[in-house]
């Protein structure tokens, strides 16, 4: 079974317009991280936000919040007032908490946003 | 801070040659992954290193691939002979521990094609 999963391979939305990215996951570990990161057509990964299993509140960082909803297994990604410089490639992850705490991406969801 | 160096930043090679990537990583992070990114695919790990011993490489094509973390700090990620499908983005990332809250952080890549 895919470990984490996104199932919109393409996304628009409007510029100033909030938008979500989905991603669920797979994971019996009590112990995990979820995280999502951005990749512009430059290639590097940046990190956007990090949701622990065991936070209560959801994560925020700025204009980007992760909707955490456990008993679903679900991590969406939440932009609001999108910018065209948001236009990238989004991957969802997990980190495990054991054994190997190995790192799995989700095949992404590519974001373009219009003027 | 330093960021995780990678060179080359691109290399063209032909079919059967060999290649050579190289990784420094964040100053005293343990942890060392080799990630292998297909166009319009997440990074798959390819190998993850902890210090200077390797904690998983089952998805290595070990007929071909080798890599190497001397002193357990900068890394050498080897291809020989090279196939038409290694044609990728070799991401090179890092981290502190590894425990579920630790993100990566990743250079920018070596973009590979093999003609």
């Amino acid at each position: 079974a895919q470990k984490i999963t996104q199932t919109q391979p393409g996304m628009f939305v409007q510029e100033k317009e909030a938008v979500t990215l989905d991603c669920t996951y797979d994971t019996s570990d009590p112990s995990y991280g979820l995280f999502w990161y951005k990749q512009p057509s430059s290639g590097e990964m940046i990190f956007l936000i990090y949701q622990g299993s065991y936070d209560q509140q959801n994560a925020t960082e700025g204009r980007y919040s992760l909707n955490f909803q456990k008993a679903r297994k679900s991590a969406n990604l939440v932009i609001s007032a999108s910018q065209l410089g948001d236009s990238a490639m989004y991957f969802c992850a997990m980190r495990e908490g054991l054994p190997g705490n190995q790192f799995y991406f989700g095949t992404g969801t590519s974001l373009t946003v219009i003027p | 801070e330093a960021g995780v160096a990678q060179s080359p930043r691109y290399k063209i090679i032909e079919k059967r040659q060999s290649v050579a990537f190289w990784c420094n990583p964040i100053s005293g992070h343990a942890t060392l992954y080799w990630y292998q990114q297909i166009l319009g695919q997440g990074p798959k790990l390819l190998i993850q290193f902890q210090n200077n011993g390797v904690v998983d490489d089952s998805q290595l094509p070990k007929d071909r691939f080798s890599a190497e973390r001397l002193k357990g700090v900068d890394s050498t990620l080897k291809i020989q002979p090279a196939k038409l499908e290694d044609s990728a983005v070799y991401l090179c990332a890092s981290s502190s521990r590894t425990g579920p809250n630790e993100k990566l952080f990743f250079g920018s890549g070596t973009q590979l094609s093999v003609l």
